[in-house]
């Protein structure tokens, strides 16, 4: 247990579906992370959140929507998405924004759009 | 554009031999540098973490040595045992981001 949930851990969904990955952290930090982690490629990142405003966008398509209403939760809201989004979905989180802090990461929502 | 490649992408070894992972990365101005492991299904662990002032960093069986200035970083395992088997990544720091590379695929065989 890293103290990093995230829910489902699976998921299948359509191309016209809309759905939510769900990320919770226990330890107190205070910055927040989405990656991606297609197969066959390094692991991207997505959204930074830093006490719950968002200071990176890494030019991610707008049919993912990043939202953190507090330091604990992040959510990724899907919809429209394509068959190439399929992928682990990973969430982490660090003391602090800034550099020398060890990311923690969740286990990952396996994500599959038919 | 900030790349990282590690070496070699997979290596299949028999338990009780010593190895080295290497990882090389474009741009040097890095603020730390982590590896981490990654066990099939599972997110990643943090193993150790080297600031860009160090030049190694122990733990136990691991030890990652860094050298900035060329881009380079390599991390040792003594002695490895079949839970070691994992995937291994290397990820420079710079700024608000961890940049990773693909990983090294390790299986260590009893």
């Amino acid at each position: 247990e890293t103290g990093v949930t995230q829910t489902p851990r699976h998921l299948v969904m359509g191309m016209t579906n809309k759905k939510s990955l769900k990320c919770e952290q226990h330890l107190g930090h205070n910055a927040m992370y989405w990656y991606k982690q297609s197969a066959k490629k390094p692991l991207e990142l997505m959204f930074v959140y830093s006490l719950e405003e968002r200071v990176e966008n890494n030019s991610v398509p707008s049919r993912f929507s990043p939202e953190c209403p507090n330091s604990s939760h992040l959510f990724l809201h899907l919809h429209t998405l394509q068959p190439e989004d399929s992928a682990l979905y990973l969430c982490a989180s660090s003391q602090q924004l800034l550099a020398k802090n060890i990311q923690y990461f969740g286990a990952g929502t396996r994500l599959s759009v038919l | 554009k900030q790349e990282v490649t590690q070496i070699p992408a997979a290596l299949s070894v028999p338990e009780g031999e010593n190895l080295v992972l290497n990882c090389s990365f474009t741009d040097s101005a890095i603020y730390n540098l982590q590896w981490f492991r990654q066990d099939p299904g599972k997110g990643l662990t943090s193993l150790l973490l080297i600031q860009s002032s160090q030049r190694e960093q122990t733990s136990g069986r691991l030890n990652a040595s860094l050298d900035k200035s060329s881009g380079r970083s390599t991390l040792y395992i003594a002695a490895s045992q079949p839970g070691d088997s994992a995937t291994y990544l290397c990820a420079p720091e710079y700024g608000n981001k961890l940049v990773f590379g693909a990983g090294t695929i390790l299986r260590v065989k009893s």
